[in-house]
This record gives structure tokens, C-alpha cells and sequence, in this order.
């Protein structure tokens, strides 16, 4: 069946500009995760869905981002004036339970350049 | 604050040998923790998860081993294949917070063949 997808898998913009990214989790998969992984490094947590609802966005670096999931299955990452500091990969996935202890299944992410 | 360490950054090993990545933690709260194979342009992908009542996992040529009481758990690659070559990630569950992931900084692993 079909995984995650993510859309778009590149967006170039320049500093001060919008841009939302979109996440297609599995079909029936209830939990849904955003991270933002810079080079080098590890997933960074940034927000997690249950259902409809934001139930944890603490990862949220500011109130440039923000992200929503209005009928409980694509989401959509918002950021709001972007930064060269924003640029990393956007990395969303899904799992079929809530608590994540069930696998969480990754799209290959949304590479974020902020010129 | 890191809440995983990981070593090391990066590891070459030749076809056939065997691939150690050690982790280790603070957080006695964590209550799962999963491995992760990340390859170029890809999401990280599930490899084998561990929970802290076990001490050893092993599925196929992967092996966790996991020692409570140092904090401490490591990734086992044996026989590993040019194919292994990836970026791998130790990851922890739960803490103060029962949604969130906290991942390693990454090893990349390289298989001389």
C-alpha cells in the first residue's frame, strides 16, 4: 500500500516569505508527527497529531510555525516569515495508535531552503 | 539538553565484519527505544525497537543490547553488507513527555565491500 508522501520534495524561497509543506499519512493511521531534521543531526519533534486535534506541539520552535490536520488525515505544516535558520528537511509520519509505541512510518520529507 | 547520545559519528567497517553504535541516555522515564535506517533522501525507517525489561533483541543480523542500569544501549550489525551503508539513528520514547521521540545525533556507516 502506499507509505507517507510528502509534498512539495524541495521548496527554495527567500527569507521573509510563506510556505506550507504537506503530509499524506497512511490511509487509517491516526497519530501523526512532524520533525525537522537539520544536517548532521537527528528528527527534531516539532508537533504531534491525534486525530483532528494538536496534542502535543510543544517542539514548535515560535509562533512562526503552526500546523494543522482539519479532517484528521493530510496535514499541513505553516511557516510564517521564514528564516535562513529554517532551512532543514520536514519530515512527517504516521502511526496506527496513539502514544508511539506503535511504528511510526516516515515520508522521505520536504528539503526547505530559505535563501 | 541532548536527552541520546550517540557514537560514534561515523563508522567504516569492511563487508563482513561487525557494526557497534552505542547510545546512551539520562531519563529513566524512557520506555521504548528504537533504531532507526536512514538513507539518502529517504525518511528514517524502522530497523528493531527494544523496551527496557528486555536486555537483547535480535532480529536477523541486527542485535540491540540493552543495560539498564548504565543507561546505556547499543545497535549490533553482524556480517554487515555494502548494503548496510546508511545513516542510523538510536531514538527514545516517553520521558516527561508520553508523545514525543528524541533522536541521536546519527551515525554514518560505511561497508567497504
Amino acid at each position: 500500500g502506499a507509505g507517507v508522501s510528502q509534498t512539495p520534495s524541495n521548496k527554495v524561497t527567500e527569507k521573509g516569505k510563506y510556505v506550507e509543506l504537506r503530509c499524506d499519512p497512511i490511509s487509517g493511521h491516526t497519530a501523526l508527527y512532524w520533525y525537522r531534521q537539520s544536517l548532521g543531526q537527528g528528527p527534531e519533534f516539532l508537533i504531534y497529531f491525534q486525530g483532528t486535534g494538536a496534542a502535543d506541539d510543544s517542539g514548535l520552535p515560535n509562533d512562526r510555525f503552526f500546523a494543522v490536520r482539519p479532517e484528521g488525515s493530510v496535514s499541513t505544516l505553516k511557516i510564517q516569515r521564514t528564516e535562513r535558520g529554517d532551512s532543514a528537511v520536514y519530515l512527517c509520519a504516521s502511526s496506527s495508535q496513539s502514544g508511539g509505541l506503535n511504528e511510526q512510518f516516515f515520508g522521505p520529507g520536504t528539503r526547505l531552503t530559505v535563501l | 539538553q541532548q536527552q541520546v547520545k550517540q557514537s560514534p559519528q561515523s563508522l567504516i567497517v569492511q563487508k563482513g565484519g561487525i557494526s557497534i553504535i552505542n547510545c546512551a541516555y539520562e531519563n529513566t522515564a524512557f520506555d521504548y527505544f528504537p533504531w532507526y535506517q536512514q538513507f539518502p533522501g529517504k525518511g528514517p525507517a524502522l530497523l528493531i525497537a527494544i523496551r527496557p525489561d528486555v536486555s537483547e533483541k535480535k532480529e536477523g543480523r541486527f542485535t540491540i543490547s540493552f543495560n539498564k542500569s548504565a543507561k546505556q544501549f547499543s545497535l549490533h550489525i553482524m556480517d554487515s553488507q555494502p548494503g548496510d551503508s546508511a545513516t542510523y539513528f538510536c531514538a527514545a520514547h516517553g520521558g516527561d513527555n508520553f508523545n514525543k521521540f528524541y533522536f541521536g545525533s546519527g551515525t554514518k556507516l560505511n561497508v567497504k565491500p
